[in-house]
């Protein structure tokens, strides 16, 4: 079946830096991925699209300077928090687009804490 | 209201039991359901892809969609401990590169 990886699956930083999530879909190609935001007890949350070679669309509510995707190939996207603060601590997913099944294979989610 | 309705449970089942999960939706634009299983600080499998009324079946679940109703529902038979997990349902308006609605999710416990 499609896989689709994250890394890290989890990661602790202080406030103010900036983290960088990887999200890799293994054994097809993904033109389109989409990031998720899940708080505890939660539904997912979209918080953007994003297409390969072009810029992302995000949700209402969600700062695009604050949360950048860059979907540079067909298998990887990723997603930079910058300068993080403990209100974005929270469960992120990604997930990519098969055009072959035309269904989307999630990944096993990035684990933030801001401090 | 919503666009996606689910009951977040939770729901506490004996093993063997029969399982019922449901959601309702408000807009008749979606086509296109999806039932997800999410364990516990994982990220959600895809369980059953349906874009029609009727039934589908896949090992022991079932799914249901009822448009003129706006409901879909999904069953287990003979549930197992590893169910317990918890279930999302979701939904789109159109097929490739659409994002998925999602409801809360129902949090399943089959107990043995």
């Amino acid at each position: 079946g499609a896989v689709v990886s994250q890394h890290p699956s989890w990661v602790i930083c202080k406030s103010g830096t900036s983290v960088k999530i990887e999200c890799r879909s293994l054994d097809f190609q993904a033109t389109t991925m989409f990031w998720y935001r899940q708080f505890p007890k939660q539904s997912l949350m979209l918080m953007a699209t994003s297409n390969e070679g072009s810029k992302a669309t995000y949700e209402q509510g969600v700062e695009k300077d604050k949360f950048l995707i860059n979907h540079a190939s067909l298998t990887l996207s990723t997603l930079t928090v910058t300068s993080a603060h403990p209100e974005d601590s929270s469960f992120y997913i990604c997930s990519a687009e098969s055009k072959l099944t035309d269904t989307q294979y999630f990944g096993p989610g990035t684990r933030l804490t801001v401090l | 209201q919503k666009e996606v309705e689910q009951d977040p449970g939770p729901l506490s089942v004996p093993e063997g039991a029969i399982v019922s999960l449901n959601c309702t939706y408000s807009n008749s634009a979606f086509q296109y359901f999806m039932w997800y299983r999410q364990y516990s600080r994982k990220g959600p499998e895809l369980l059953m892809y349906t874009y029609s009324s009727g039934n589908k079946e896949d090992g022991r679940f079932t799914a249901q969609v009822d448009k003129s109703s706006k409901y879909i529902s999904l069953f287990i038979r003979d549930s197992q401990p590893s169910d317990s997990a918890t279930y999302l349902c979701a939904m789109r308006k159109g097929s490739g590169n659409t994002p998925l609605v999602f409801g809360k999710g129902t949090r399943l416990s089959v107990i043995a």
